[in-house]
């Protein structure tokens, strides 16, 4: 079946360093991707999103980029700030719409003064 | 615009007592509804969905159930809480299967 594999956390970075999370997935066809992020004791917010290949999404300074040759959709910021401690996860939706969106398990990030 | 509640925020319950989560939407008709548990260490995984009033579809085997009473109302159950049920539970909604799910802001559970 589809899954996500998200590199493993936590990420500790210092404020203005630069970020990659990575994220690669597999499915059949051409899934949609997705970023969501959760600040603490909040819920999921959508971070950005891609739906076919070679798509950029971009976001509040946050990046992917769909490789479909790779199947991955890495985060990356070029600056990070002390607000963007959160817990970041990738996922995917089937070819064709589903119901269902495909999680991984999340990668928490903490960013340092 | 459309918003996404859930309530309560927090809750601790002993083993074995019944549980009712509420998630509603604002703003929009016969969204797609989803219950997931995110729970310490882990991601997040579905436990149910519904396409309409009274239509579940359950992708994992539990203690817990779901009902959908009206269009933007989706309910998660209990009978009997286990340690296991405690985790984080986020309502989801969508227009339809092409398009973003919008999360609700949680409720965290504790089972002692």
């Amino acid at each position: 079946g589809d899954s996500v594999t998200q590199m493993e956390g936590p990420v500790t970075l210092s404020e203005e360093a630069f970020l990659t999370i990575n994220c690669t997935y597999t499915a059949t066809g051409y899934p949609s991707l997705f970023w969501y992020v959760q600040y603490p004791g909040e819920g999921l917010q959508l971070l950005l999103k891609a739906t076919k290949a070679d798509d950029k999404g971009s976001n509040k300074g946050f990046e992917a980029t769909y490789r479909k040759e790779t199947t991955s959709f890495h985060l990356e910021k070029g600056s990070v700030q002390v607000s963007d401690s959160a817990v970041y996860f990738c996922a995917l939706r089937s070819q064709g719409g589903s119901e269902k969106l495909v999680f991984g398990k999340g990668t928490k990030l903490t960013v340092n003064p | 615009s459309q918003t996404i509640h859930q309530w309560p925020a927090t809750l601790v319950q002993p083993v074995g007592s019944p549980l009712s989560l509420e998630c509603t939407v604002e703003g929009t008709s016969n969204p797609n509804l989803y219950w997931y548990r995110q729970a310490a260490g882990r991601g997040l995984q579905l436990l149910f969905y519904s396409v309409g009033i009274g239509q579940i579809s359950s992708e994992v085997p539990q203690n817990l159930s779901a009902s959908r009473p009206q269009d933007r109302q989706f309910i998660l159950s209990s009978k009997k809480l286990l340690l296991s049920d405690s985790g984080f539970y986020l309502c989801a909604w969508t227009r339809d299967t092409q398009e973003t799910q919008y999360f609700g802001p949680g409720t965290r559970l504790l089972v002692l």
